[in-house]
């Protein structure tokens, strides 16, 4: 089976612009989360979406939003960049038949702000 | 909310030697998720094993097993037999108690010396 794939691997964008990352889950996964990864603020849950719906929400702002295909494809959107915005960006999918579910992670994208 | 804890920010092991890495997780909820992932220098982060709360047994798979003390609140990872491929960040995880996604430690950087 497949892994989860994320696209693309390496952006780099300036301040004030706007970027769409992608994740496609494993196979037969409704569930796919979002998390960033920095330095100072380790790994932080973004969103979840599960059959198409935004199940969870983490305290990010309303800059940072995402939605979720009929074929459990997830986008992110995080409009006007900033420089605080450089991470890793990493996707998981999960079967999500029940809340402890495992999560299995992307290879993530890492954004690089300027 | 939950809080997972890693005192320990980075580890040096002797090649084959066993290796235990710390983590203490904080809730009041009786359902919950402990999970351990691997993240090697490329970012990807690889899910190594689960173990629920209401699990009698300690989890193993491998080389890995999980040391799951329910009344410390501790959840450690001991590998055995270490490899120099073992070397990485380890981040112990947790989910439920009314947390949205997975609550990550910070992480433990083991380097595995020949």
């Amino acid at each position: 089976k497949a892994g989860v794939t994320q696209t693309p691997r390496y952006l780099i964008k300036t301040r004030g612009q706007q970027v769409t990352l992608s994740c496609s889950p494993i196979s037969g996964h409704r569930s796919v989360s979002w998390y960033q990864q920095t330095p100072g603020q380790g790994l932080q849950f973004l969103f979840e979406y599960f059959s198409e719906t935004q199940r969870n929400k983490g305290n990010f702002p309303g800059r940072f939003s995402g939605r979720q295909f009929s074929n459990s494809r997830s986008e992110m959107n995080v409009s006007t960049l900033e420089l605080g915005d450089s991470a890793l960006y990493l996707c998981a999918s999960s079967p999500r038949n029940q809340e402890a579910d495992t999560q299995y992670f992307g290879p993530g994208t890492r954004l690089t702000v300027l | 909310a939950q809080k997972i804890t890693q005192t320990q920010p980075g580890m040096f092991v002797q090649e084959k030697e066993a290796v235990t890495l710390d983590c203490t997780y904080d809730t009041s909820d009786p359902s919950y998720g402990l999970f351990w992932y691997k993240q090697p220098s490329s970012g990807e982060m690889i899910f190594l094993i689960y173990q629920g709360s209401y699990d009698q047994q300690n989890a193993t798979e491998g080389r890995y097993s999980l040391n799951f003390q329910k009344a410390r609140k501790s959840a450690n990872l001991v590998i055995s037999a270490s490899q120099l491929g073992d070397s990485a960040m380890y981040f112990c995880a947790s989910s439920g108690g009314g947390a949205d996604g997975l609550t990550f430690g910070k992480g433990t950087h083991l380097i595995i010396q020949p």
